[in-house]
């Protein structure tokens, strides 16, 4: 089983829409989890952080965290054409150094 | 100004040839990444510096060595470049390099293609 796992996509919303991204995560003790966004041929650029179990809103993002299940999603409100990229999971884990474990990723398509 | 930046962008090279990928953060942060970005996108940890101290060191053949001469610079030397090598290497920093809030932040990337 891999540590983090991730729907790979692609997801395709029409514009306007809800896009659900889903990661479930392996049995460890977890620290802090972090959503990436990546566009095409760009670096990740953080859009979401969340530590405790609930939820969490940033204007058109909600991250959701449950870590009796070992489950983060990330919604996105109003899905605009701008919002088509690969997005990220990363949980961190206590006494890994800090360092991030990406799922492979989900690519989603806002279709105007 | 850019927070995190690598040079160079792209890199083309010769299998065998050693090169050298330079990052430079303006940050303030003590902790530095290269991450590694294959052809299917998976992006995985290689190394990690606090404050030019080697804190994490994941399964990478010692081909690659990481470099920190200060706490704003980390750089990767690759010997004897290998087809397999061919990736994007991102270089990141963060405030901290434990802690529930260690949020990193990346640079634009570099593009190596091993011929």
């Amino acid at each position: 089983q891999k540590e983090v796992e991730q729907n790979s996509g692609p997801l395709s919303v029409p514009e306007g829409a809800i896009a659900s991204l889903n990661c479930t995560y392996s049995d460890r003790v977890s620290q802090s989890f972090f959503w990436y966004r990546q566009y095409s041929g760009k670096s990740p650029e953080l859009i979401m952080s969340i530590y405790s179990n609930g939820d969490k809103e940033d204007g058109r993002f909600t991250a959701q965290l449950n870590k009796a299940s070992q489950y983060v999603s990330l919604l996105i409100r109003d899905s605009q054409p701008s919002d088509s990229a690969t997005y990220l999971c990363a949980p961190t884990f206590y006494n890994q150094g800090g360092k991030l474990i990406f799922g492979q990723g989900t690519e989603l398509s806002v279709k105007p | 100004d850019t927070a995190v930046s690598q040079t160079p962008k792209y890199l083309v090279t010769q299998m065998g040839n050693d090169k050298s990928i330079k990052c430079e953060q303006n940050l303030g942060h003590d902790t530095m990444y290269w991450y590694k970005q294959d052809s299917k996108k998976f992006l995985k940890i290689m190394f990690s510096y606090n404050n030019k101290e080697l804190i994490i060191n994941e399964t990478v053949p010692n081909r690659f060595s990481p470099k920190s001469p200060d706490k704003a610079h980390l750089n990767l030397h690759i010997n004897s470049l290998e087809l397999g090598d061919s990736a994007v290497y991102f270089c990141a920093s963060s405030p901290e390099g434990q802690g529930a809030k260690n949020i990193q932040y990346f640079g634009a990337g570099t593009r190596l293609s091993v011929l």
